[in-house]
């Protein structure tokens, strides 16, 4: 079974504070993403990678940097936190290219961060 | 026009119901397409896969139809752990890797 796993359940941050959030999977995946989710609006990528020290933008990366120095293991930070970053970040994983085959993903239980 | 849109519900069916939702996807490229259901307060999981073919899984079965753009999904015998927002989920473009969420449509069934 993939497994995901994310560093925090819940989360309280006060503005400007600088924030980590961790992922780490086990099934070797190429493929990690952070996204966001808000009421309304669905699940909104923020960042993505598809191997060690490489990061794409995604829709609304702005606010945001990820670090991925191993595999399994994809951070992201927001540098300054601010209330309009409370929200629920999920961070989920896929196979990649090299692997072949269809690219569903695999999710973390999510983070609730909430920024006062 | 949204990448992927799906009527957001909710659809609220009594037990044993057949209920089927649709989603309209944008891109034409597009070679991935899922089916994810979400819990409330949880993260989305994998339902299934739609292939060409269509495919079937227990009570769910799913559909796609590339020339109109949609992707289909029924759900037979509805039970109360049904009770989900499912979301449609399409590869998009660019690149195969990253995919496009819908917003979910949500149901709810009943006693």
């Amino acid at each position: 079974d993939v497994k995901v796993t994310q560093s925090s359940r819940y989360l309280v941050k006060r503005t400007g504070e600088k924030v980590f959030l961790e992922c780490v999977q086990d099934m070797d995946h190429e493929n990690m993403f952070w996204y966001r989710q808000d009421p309304g609006l669905g699940l909104r990528l923020i960042y993505f990678s598809y191997d060690v020290k490489m990061k794409e933008k995604g829709d609304i990366p702005e606010g945001y940097s990820v670090s991925r120095e191993k595999k399994e293991r994809f951070s992201l930070i927001l540098e300054s936190a601010s209330t309009n970053q409370t929200s629920m970040y999920l961070c989920a994983s896929s196979w990649g290219r090299t692997t072949g085959g269809s690219y569903e993903q695999y999710f973390g239980p999510g983070t609730r961060l909430t920024v006062t | 026009r949204k990448e992927v849109e799906q009527d957001p519900g909710p659809f609220n069916v009594p037990e044993g119901a057949t209920v089927a939702f649709n989603c309209t996807y944008s891109n034409s490229a597009s070679q991935s397409f899922f089916w994810y259901r979400q819990d409330c307060r949880k993260e989305p999981k994998l339902l299934m896969s739609v292939y060409s073919s269509g495919n079937e899984d227990g009570r769910f079965t799913a559909q796609l139809n590339r020339a109109s753009q949609y992707i289909s999904l029924l759900i037979r015998d509805s039970k109360l752990s049904d009770s989900a927002t499912y979301l449609c989920v399409v590869n998009g473009a660019g690149t195969a890797s990253k995919l496009t969420f819908g917003t979910g449509t949500r149901l709810q069934v009943t006693l």
